[in-house]
């Protein structure tokens, strides 16, 4: 069975940039697998980021965007603010209909 | 506005069904797919089901399929979650969620604010 993988934790400094990836256990992530990228703070809804590999939702700051980098999906914050301090899921397409989210990532930004 | 409002979550004992149901409103209901994702106390999100925009096509993880059906009734704006067979490990918030598409391929866009789930004697 795939495994949809995402680093357990990440730090990045305020005004400072960094890059969450989102991986396959066996295989490379293409936008065939539609990666897309949730933001969620404890006790809240989760808040979509990206869709579709490179679609910003409504309203996300441009300063998130999402690619494709070598055989991962990837989320980059440029200039990451306090606020953006949360745990980041991201979720691929797999076939058949069916769709499998990583583990998430913990920011911490300090 | 897009707004998903969810209903139905309860305490259920072990082996008893349960119906969500999720109210979609600001959106054209029938031309997006539509899904369902839980997150268990304390863990990460899972992907449930999904259901194509006429609701002819329905998918399950394999951690449901068999126990739950999912369905969408374009004429009342709303998406339900039939689950039977309920087991302690179902325990959830239980999220609504619109997908940027009419199949289940692109990923959610909006979601609702989640409904509980709670399976315990």
């Amino acid at each position: 069975q795939t495994v949809v993988t995402q680093e357990p934790s990440f730090s990045v400094s305020p005004g400072g940039t960094v890059t969450l990836t989102c991986g396959l256990s066996s295989g490379s992530v293409s936008t065939s697998n539609y990666p897309s990228w949730y933001q969620q703070t404890p006790g809240q809804a989760p808040r979509t980021l990206i869709y579709s590999t490179y679609t910003r939702s409504s309203g996300v700051p441009d300063r998130f965007s999402g690619s494709i980098l070598g055989n991962k999906a990837a989320l980059t914050i440029t200039g990451a603010q306090a606020e953006d301090e949360s745990d980041y899921y991201c979720v691929l397409f797999m076939g058949g209909g069916i769709s499998v989210f990583g583990g998430g990532t913990q920011l911490t930004v300090l | 506005e897009v707004q998903l409002l969810e209903s139905g979550g309860n305490l259920v004992q072990p082996g008893g069904s349960l119906r969500l149901s999720c109210a979609a409103s600001g959106f054209t209901f029938s031309t997006f797919a539509m899904t369902w994702v839980r997150q268990a106390p304390g863990k990460g999100l899972e992907w449930v089901s999904g259901v194509s925009a006429s609701g002819g096509s329905a998918y399950y993880a394999d951690s449901v399929k068999g126990r739950f059906t999912i369905s969408k009734d374009n004429s009342k704006n709303t998406l339900y979650l039939q689950m039977n067979n309920l087991r302690a490990d179902d325990t959830a918030v239980y999220y609504c969620a619109k997908v940027a598409g009419s199949a289940t391929t692109r990923g959610v866009d909006y979601w609702g604010q989640g409904t509980l789930v709670t399976v315990s004697s």
